[in-house]
């Protein structure tokens, strides 16, 4: 079992959707979440955080943690065709492969 | 206010032959961890270091090695390569003295084992 697991995608959404990206993770003690974006060609950039159960939102984007279910989500709200890219769900030092999105104009 | 730099951008070795990569964190930050991102794969963890010492490793055979130095710029060092050493290697800071916090990512090493 991998440490960090994702939909490969690709997950496609029209423009103005919102789209939902999830995530699991096997260890139960985990603390620290994180969602990074990747544009092809690029390094990750750290997007959004979160550390305790429950939603945290920070302009389009929400993050959900469940850790009794050991789950992660990201939704992003009003899509862009700017938010095609693959989004990396990290527990702590681990990545997962990756949610590729693509947003339709 | 210069982010993580990395340097080379590209690099070109053939199998056996050995490569350092270089590190230079963002400014204000005390931790370095290397990751390893194959193509189509999320980046795998290889080390972190912090005050001088390797304190966490991934599952990467001894081959793959690194320092940080007094101004807290690092080095990996890959002995014996083989092909599947191809890949973008990432160099990632943060302040958190040993935590995987808010991770600042440079642009990457590109390296190519032929």
């Amino acid at each position: 079992q991998k440490e960090v697991e994702q939909n490969s995608g690709p997950l496609s959404v029209p423009e103005g959707a919102i789209a939902s990206l999830n995530c699991t993770y096997s260890d139960r003690g985990s603390q620290s979440f994180f969602w990074y974006r990747q544009y092809s060609g690029k390094s990750p950039e750290l997007i959004m955080s979160i550390y305790s159960n429950g939603d945290k939102e920070d302009g389009r984007f929400t993050a959900q943690l469940n850790k009794a279910s050991q789950y992660v989500s990201l939704l992003i709200r009003d899509s862009q065709p700017s938010d095609s890219a693959t989004y990396l769900c990290a527990v702590g030092r681990s990545f997962g492969a990756g949610t590729r999105l693509f947003v339709k104009a | 206010d210069a982010g993580v730099t990395q340097s080379p951008t590209h690099l070109i070795k053939t199998r056996g032959q050995q490569v350092t990569l270089r590190c230079s964190p963002k400014s204000g930050h005390d931790t370095v961890s290397w990751y390893q991102q194959a193509l189509g794969q999320g980046p795998q963890f290889i080390f972190q270091y912090y005050e001088e010492e390797e304190r966490q490793r991934g599952n990467f055979p001894d081959r793959f090695s690194g320092h940080q130095f007094p101004n807290y710029s690092s080095e990996l060092n890959v002995n014996a390569l083989l092909l599947g050493d191809s890949a973008l290697y990432l160099c990632a800071s943060s302040s958190t003295g040993g935590g995987f916090e808010k991770l600042f990512f440079g642009s990457g090493t590109q390296l190519s084992v032929l």
